[in-house]
């Protein structure tokens, strides 16, 4: 069975600040991986997936196989940022997702 | 643009009463989904479907049960509610069943006391 891990159930950094939201996954297959952003009083929303390999709002993320990580990065921190963030897996072929538990970002001015 | 839509926003709930959480969607999406949201557990999947008239069980399904009559429509049945079905429920729905891309309703939150 498929497993999404996120580390840290809170991060908090300042405006200008790097940030990095880990995901570790296990699967013995091909996965495919996505980050979901949930902002306040909104919808869940993908942000981004690694076949895209596209960044979204200065957000990238590059699947290392290697280490089974799914990192999220952005390079300078925005107020706008602070959301609750959830990295997703799903088999090659299927939209089942499975979901890490999530962490919120915080980012203070 | 509706998207997906979700009833009710919020309900409480006596333990033991029945409860059906409705959800339609008007993208003509083929499949589709429901997820319960808890802190500090993430998202779990309940029920899914690929396509009109099948469903299929997900990670946490017991207690619950889905129906799937028609394209839009993919309500979701609690028989006899337990305290532990308190949460957020996510209804949300794909173009197909290989796209990985969903699109999720604004939550039904569900008290059961």
């Amino acid at each position: 069975a498929q497993r999404v891990t996120q580390p840290e159930k809170l991060l908090s950094v300042f405006k200008g600040a790097p940030v990095e939201l880990k995901c570790n996954y296990s699967y013995s297959g091909s996965p495919e991986l996505f980050w979901y952003v949930q902002y306040s009083r909104q919808r869940l929303q993908l942000l981004l997936r690694h076949i895209s390999r596209e960044s979204i709002k200065g957000f990238t993320a590059d699947l290392n196989k290697g280490e089974t990580s799914f990192h999220l990065k952005k390079p300078f921190a925005q107020e706008e940022d602070s959301a609750m963030y959830y990295c997703a897996l799903a088999r090659s072929g299927y939209s089942t997702l499975t979901f890490g538990k999530g962490t919120m970002l915080l980012v203070s001015p | 643009i509706a998207g997906i839509t979700q009833a009710p926003t919020s309900q409480i709930l006596a333990a033991g009463r029945r409860m059906t959480l409705r959800c339609t969607q008007d993208m003509r999406h083929n499949a589709m989904y429901w997820y319960r949201q808890d802190l500090g557990l993430g998202l779990r999947l309940i029920h899914y479907s690929n396509t009109a008239g099948t469903t299929g069980k997900g990670e946490v399904p017991d207690g619950y049960s889905v129906s799937r009559a028609n394209t839009d429509d993919f309500p979701l049945t609690l028989a006899s509610a337990v305290p532990s079905q308190t949460s957020v429920y996510f209804c949300a729905s794909s173009k197909g069943q290989d796209t990985g891309e969903l699109f999720f309703g604004e939550g039904s939150r569900l008290t059961v006391l």
